[in-house]
């Protein structure tokens, strides 16, 4: 199925270490989600993005919605342990389908 | 807890069998949304329901898939027959609908699959 393109797969850092990661996609979305999910559990939602350019912080976590609304960043500041995870960028389709990435696993060493 | 509620949360059959899950949304959401996810992959929509009725479906959804919320409320996603391929972790979402904004949108923890 369709899915956007997000890099890198992976990331082991050490704690305290800020971590950046990005979304592509070849068509245009109106709104772009990152959500966090946690082994055996459903996602859960970190920060919405509703217009092109728009900026947006949550505590430690900043994403960017890209201006040609084909991309999106999310940025983590001075990481800590429990920011261990997978995230995943979504974008939102008509009727509230959303098309996620393939996700980016999160390690981080004490 | 307001949260979305599934129904199990891990379910083991032999090919072949029939399997129900249940998601129990949040009670305001009049949006609901199944998606299956396998393992190293981000979620794939299935489909979605506003109140009772099912508005669209994925062309992942085969014939041995069926999804029902009868009352507007909660949701049945059945899958008949299962087979090996059937495997994944199945989520269920609900959200809001107001004015063709989405806001609000969250999933529950899901109903891991196993066919053996």
């Amino acid at each position: 199925g369709q899915q956007l393109n997000q890099s890198p797969q992976s990331m082991f850092i050490q704690e305290g270490e800020d971590v950046s990661m990005n979304c592509t996609s070849s068509s245009i979305f109106n709104t772009w989600l990152w959500y966090k999910q946690d082994p055996g559990e459903g996602p859960v939602l970190l920060i919405a993005l509703y217009k092109a350019g728009e900026l947006t912080s949550n505590g430690r976590l900043t994403a960017q919605f890209g201006i040609t609304r084909k991309d999106s960043f999310l940025n983590i500041s001075a990481s800590i342990p429990s920011d261990v995870g997978i995230y995943f960028c979504a974008g939102l389709r008509s009727g509230g389908k959303l098309i996620f990435g393939q996700g980016t696993e999160l390690s981080v060493k004490p | 807890d307001t949260g979305v509620s599934q129904d199990p949360r891990h379910k083991i059959t032999k090919r072949g069998q029939n399997v129900t899950f249940r998601c129990d949304p949040i009670s305001e959401h009049n949006r609901l949304y199944w998606y299956r996810q396998t393992l190293g992959q981000g979620p794939e929509f299935l489909t979605y329901f506003q109140n009772e009725a099912q508005l669209e479906k994925s062309r992942l959804l085969s014939d041995r898939f069926s999804a029902e919320r009868p009352k507007g409320s909660f949701s049945t996603l059945e899958i008949q027959r299962t087979e090996q391929g059937d495997s994944a972790m199945y989520l269920c979402a609900s959200s809001p609908w107001t004015g063709g904004l989405n806001y609000g949108y969250t999933f529950g923890s899901g109903t891991r699959l196993t066919v053996v």
